[in-house]
């Protein structure tokens, strides 16, 4: 089965700074891989799929980039809004793993 | 718009069981790979199971193979995961979700959510 490592595990960071979340898979998955953004007490929510494509009404300071095993999600410039847990997951064949989740707080 | 709501959640002790159910409206349900999501209080998301759109394909996480059984109703718009011999570990909360309307293969992230439903397994 493929695993999904993300580091770090936890994040702080300054408002208006850039953050990088990395994660690897344990087996190439291509580009199938998505990342999703959980704020305290809500239901988790689409940034990115395909690696590298912002959903609709995601804010543009969101990126994501890479393919096969090491993929990062960044965050241009940090926002108070922003404080939340991040996950990415494997969607290129079952199980369709998610990382351990990396929680980003404002420092 | 899309919508997914859970239900069938509560408590129940060891060994015991439950059936979760998920309708969905807004879209062409029969069309899509549909899935189970849980997340354990405090602990991160856990994919369940899926299930392709003809009911020909389903898949299980390790945990839970053997236990758990995935399903799907195209003429009621409905998803179901039954779980049987629950353990104290299947405490979460459990969300349904479904992919974006342009994707029909099982290759598919997961576009929209419910609000997902509480299950705990205590003695």
């Amino acid at each position: 089965d493929i695993q999904m490592t993300q580091s770090p595990s936890s994040l702080s960071a300054s408002v208006g700074d850039r953050v990088t979340i990395t994660c690897r898979a344990s087996q190439g998955i291509n580009y199938f891989l998505a990342w999703y953004q959980q704020k305290p007490g809500e239901v988790p929510k689409l940034l990115i799929y395909a690696a590298s494509t912002l959903q609709s009404g995601v804010p543009s300071r969101f990126s994501g980039s890479g393919s096969g095993t090491d993929f990062t999600l960044s965050i241009s410039s940090l926002q108070p809004e922003d404080v939340a847990t991040y996950y990415c997951q494997n969607y290129n064949s079952p199980p369709y793993t998610f990382g351990q989740g990396t929680k980003l707080e404002i420092k | 718009e899309v919508h997914l709501v859970e239900s069938g959640g509560g408590l129940v002790k060891p060994g015991e069981y439950l059936r979760l159910s998920c309708t969905v409206s807004g879209f062409t349900f029969s069309s899509y790979t549909m899935n189970w999501v849980r997340q354990a209080p405090g602990k991160g998301l856990e994919w369940v199971s899926s299930i392709n759109s003809g009911s020909t394909y389903m898949y299980y996480e390790d945990s839970v193979k053997g236990r758990f059984t995935i399903s799907r109703d195209n003429a009621k718009n409905s998803l179901y995961l039954q779980m049987d011999s629950l353990r104290a570990e299947d405490t979460a909360v459990y969300y349904c979700a479904s992919p974006p309307p342009w994707c029909t293969s099982t290759r598919c992230h997961f576009d929209s959510w419910g609000q997902g439903t509480l299950v705990t397994v205590s003695s």
